[in-house]
């Protein structure tokens, strides 16, 4: 199973409306949660980093939640842009495991006009 | 700015031909990661290095990978000899990581191959 399960798998929106992916976890403990966002061809870029006991951390139009309780994280996009559409990655980083970071499977956002 | 670089971006070889995909980290951070990427997979961890050491490697074929650090300036992932199924996006990350937390990590554009 999974240690980082992210929801939907994919999404489609119209620009301009708000959207918000989920993640749930079951590594524990942890250091921190993250959200990167992938461009198509491109590297992951950060977007926010969360410790466990940060509630929510926001990035301009980005604002990711966190649950510590429930083990679950959300990221909220408000207002998307075209330039939106790209893959959204919960990463969760275990506590004393040097820096290994557990990767979700994504989720495929595509912002149509 | 400051960046992670990767080369080759693209690679197509054929099976059983030897491939060296190359890293140079940002200046000062002792992290350095390999990944690898595929439609099925996601992100998989290949290997990592501490201060050029090898920390983990688990994820890492054996029989036909190998990672190494020969500097700080550059870190190397070879394959030897290479398979269909190596086909993927391969991505390396670095960052500067204290001892009991992880850092902001910051990832190369990828070396996308292809072993036909």
């Amino acid at each position: 199973k999974n240690q980082v399960e992210q929801s939907p798998q994919s999404l489609i929106i119209l620009e301009g409306k708000n959207c918000t992916l989920q993640c749930n976890y079951t590594v524990s403990p942890f250091s921190n949660l993250r959200w990167y966002k992938q461009d198509t061809g491109r590297g992951p870029v950060s977007l926010t980093i969360m410790t466990f006991s940060e509630n929510t951390k926001s990035n301009g139009r980005y604002t990711a939640t966190l649950d510590a309780d429930t083990k679950q994280s959300s990221l909220h996009i408000t207002a998307s842009q075209l330039s939106d559409s790209a893959s959204y990655i919960c990463v969760v980083s275990p506590l004393w495991q040097g820096g290994k970071l557990i990767f979700g499977q994504g989720t495929e956002l595509s912002v149509k006009p | 700015d400051a960046r992670v670089t990767q080369t080759p971006r693209h690679k197509v070889t054929e099976m059983g031909q030897e491939v060296t995909m190359r890293c140079q980290p940002i200046l000062g951070h002792n992290t350095v990661f390999w990944y690898r990427q595929t439609m099925m997979q996601g992100l998989e961890l290949l290997a990592y290095f501490r201060n050029r050491a090898p920390l983990d490697d688990s994820g890492m074929p054996k029989d036909r990978f190998s990672a190494e650090m020969p500097d700080a300036t550059l870190a190397t992932l070879k394959i030897q000899p290479s398979e269909p199924r190596d086909s993927a996006v391969y991505f390396c990350a670095s960052g500067l990581v204290p001892n009991r937390n992880t850092g902001e990590l910051f990832f190369g554009e990828g070396s996308r191959l292809t072993v036909l």
